[in-house]
């Protein structure tokens, strides 16, 4: 059974950037799936941030491609979501979740989530 | 980007009843719809994708229908654990995959 887990930061201060990781468990990272970050906010619901592939290839949401970068580490069985120049607006719960590898873009496994509040 | 429009925003119906929820998406998604359960404190679980398939360990008692830009999930007797928020999802045009706005469930 694959499990997915968030980590990272609860608090960040305006203008700083938020990092989070994505540790992979009960499957492998380097499987044909592609892996999301997907946040969930009060004022704006469910917001896809982007992806990853094994490969290393990535697109993220145009809303946030000026800011977002997801890596991957192959060693670690993990992938991380690094979102820059964070405001209020950016406060949310942050999932990572699974792409179907036979559907990309629905989404069968996600971590339980992580709130992260941007506040001074 | 697509939007996904669902309705009703709360549902109220008793155990045992059917419930129909609707989505629709403001240009042609085709059939690249998914529809996800979602609880309290919890992560969004996938019930439907594709429209009208289930996703593993999903009961028969969820299906999914439509195309082009109407959709519907139809809960055909309500259990008490299928009291939830439901959220749509398209795949279609991407970037962004985007999702709805949610149906809240409640227990009449």
């Amino acid at each position: 059974q694959v499990q997915l887990q968030e980590s990272g930061p609860g608090l960040v201060k305006p203008s700083g950037t938020l990092s989070l990781t994505c540790a992979v468990s009960g499957g492998s990272i380097t499987s044909s799936n592609w892996w999301s970050w997907v946040r969930q906010s009060p004022g704006k619901g469910l917001e896809w941030i982007g992806e990853i592939y094994p490969s290393g290839s990535t697109i993220y949401t145009p809303s946030l491609n000026s800011r977002v970068t997801i890596s991957l580490d192959k060693s670690k069985n993990h992938f991380s979501l690094s979102l820059s120049s964070v405001t209020a607006a950016d406060t949310a719960v942050y999932y990572c979740a699974r792409g179907i590898q036979f559907a990309r873009g629905y989404f069968d496994y996600w971590g339980q989530g992580t709130l992260v509040t941007v506040s001074s | 980007e697509v939007v996904l429009t669902q309705s009703p925003a709360t549902l109220s119906l008793s155990p045992g009843e059917r419930a129909t929820l609707s989505c629709r998406a403001s240009q042609s998604v085709s059939r690249f719809l998914a529809w996800y359960q979602q609880k309290p404190g919890q992560a969004p679980r996938l019930l439907i994708y594709d429209t009208s398939k289930r996703a593993t360990g999903i009961p028969a008692r969820f299906s999914g229908s439509g195309s082009g830009t109407d959709f519907s999930l139809t809960i055909s007797s309500l259990e008490p654990e299928d009291f939830a928020v439901y959220f749509c999802q398209q795949r279609s045009d991407w970037p962004p995959y985007t999702f709805g706005q949610g149906t809240k469930l409640e227990i009449k």
